[in-house]
């Protein structure tokens, strides 16, 4: 069974730093690209960074590139998401994502979420 | 940036009922369009993707159609678990990949 589960979520001040993780089971984790999603409290679905298989290509939405960098060990089967310069319209819930296929950019498989809180 | 339109903003329907959704592309994006439906306080679910395709263990009431610019989900008898808001979502080669604004089927 595929498994995401998101972890390090939390409040953090303006103009700080978090990473988050999304630790992968039941599956092949280096045979697929990853993602992550995020949703503002009571707002819509927000694509945010994507990594390829092997790590060797990133990409970001124009609201957090410079500011966020995605990265992957696929000898933990971990995804990763380091946040700097965080600001208030980061506060969401970040889910971490995998397609149903590999080399598809639809997300079949989602965690549970995390929620980060940017707020002085 | 693809901009994906969706309409209505809120469908208020009753049980049994057939509801359609509806998602429009700011350029075109062939057939890269995926649906997916969120219940409160739960993440998304992948319902439709390739426009046509339903997901692993969807409903055969879930349907989608459309190719373009101009896409369509379809319920074809709404069960009380399905009143929940859906979104679309595009990949076509361009990024950023996008999400709609999303389209709420309430109980009517």
């Amino acid at each position: 069974e595929v498994q995401l589960v998101e972890s390090g979520g939390g409040l953090v001040k303006p103009g700080g730093s978090l990473r988050i993780s999304c630790a992968a089971s039941g599956f092949i984790f280096s045979s697929y690209n990853m993602h992550w999603v995020r949703q503002a409290p009571g707002k819509g679905l927000e694509w945010v960074s994507s990594i390829t298989s092997g790590g060797s290509h990133t990409y970001y939405a124009d609201s957090v590139k410079g500011r966020f960098t995605i990265s992957r060990d696929n000898a933990k089967n971990s995804l990763y998401l380091q946040m700097d310069s965080l600001r208030g319209d980061d506060t969401a819930v970040y889910y971490c994502a995998r397609a149903p296929f590999s080399n598809y950019y639809f997300f079949a498989y989602w965690g549970q979420g995390t929620l980060v809180t940017v707020s002085s | 940036e693809i901009v994906l339109t969706q309409s209505p903003a809120t469908l208020s329907l009753s049980p049994g009922e057939r509801a359609t959704l509806s998602c429009r592309a700011s350029q075109s994006i062939s057939n890269q369009l995926g649906w997916y439906q969120q219940r409160p306080g739960q993440a998304p679910r992948l319902l439709i993707y390739d426009a046509s395709h339903r997901a692993t263990d969807i409903p055969a009431r879930f349907s989608g159609s459309g190719s373009g610019t101009d896409f369509t989900l379809t319920i074809s008898s709404l069960e009380p678990e399905d009143f929940a808001i859906y979104y679309c979502q595009q990949r076509s080669s361009n990024w950023p990949l996008t999400f709609g604004g999303g389209t709420k089927v309430e109980i009517k």
